[in-house]
């Protein structure tokens, strides 16, 4: 199956700070997808992004297919941003990266 | 999301008793999977569902693990008998045009 690779794998923030959150795949996709688990482990489905960009709020991503990997941005980070930030790449199933931690300290 | 509710959200047994984990989505979707979380292993596909019929279970971890998909509208895992390495938090998820979206899973605990 496709391998996902997420880095770096723990982010600690300032409240404010803007930071990038990379997702390499091994093998050609036609949909990725990134999500965010809060601290209570609910998981919500923060982009559908197979390729370009798209922006919600403060968070943007962008997919480059061809280069296989995608970044997640975090502008003016919010103590509400923390938590797991998942990638995930869909061939016949959906296949999860290990995840980056994000802490935001006030 | 809305879209999907687990019951129960927290399930404490007891080696070898059965657990039935259950799923009801809303409508609209195509496919529906079952995940399991774990610190070790993050999280792994355990079967998949599309229109209602099981279409991989490769991730099933073994015979002990069973899934249906009697309707659209619900779904069952269920574990029998249950093993301590089973602990974990298991989610149900739909697919609405390739989008998934996650219930708030049910924490699972075997002692």
């Amino acid at each position: 199956g496709i391998q996902v690779e997420q880095s770096p794998p723990d982010l600690i923030l300032q409240e404010g700070a803007n930071s990038t959150l990379r997702c390499n795949f091994s093998d050609s996709v036609n949909n990725l997808q990134w999500f965010h688990q809060n601290p209570w482990g609910q998981l919500i489905n923060l982009f559908y992004i197979p390729s370009g960009t798209k922006q919600n709020g403060r968070l943007s991503a962008t997919t480059v297919a061809t280069e296989r990997y995608s970044l997640l941005y975090i502008s003016s980070s919010q103590t509400t941003d923390s938590g797991v930030y998942f990638c995930a790449v869909y061939d016949y199933k959906l296949s999860f990266g290990a995840g980056t931690t994000v802490t935001v300290r006030a | 999301d809305a879209g999907v509710i687990q019951s129960p959200r927290h399930e404490v047994t007891e080696m070898g008793q059965e657990v039935t984990l259950r799923c009801k989505p809303i409508s609209g979707h195509n496919s529906l999977f079952w995940y399991r979380q774990t610190m070790m292993r993050g999280l792994e596909l355990l079967i998949y569902f599309n229109n209602n019929v099981p279409i991989d279970d490769s991730g099933m971890p073994e015979d002990r693990f069973s899934a249906k998909m009697p309707n659209a509208s619900f779904s069952t895992l269920k574990i029998q008998p249950s093993e301590p390495r089973d602990s974990a938090v298991y989610f149900c998820a739909i697919a609405i045009n390739e989008k998934l979206f996650f219930g708030s899973g049910t924490q699972l605990s075997v002692l």
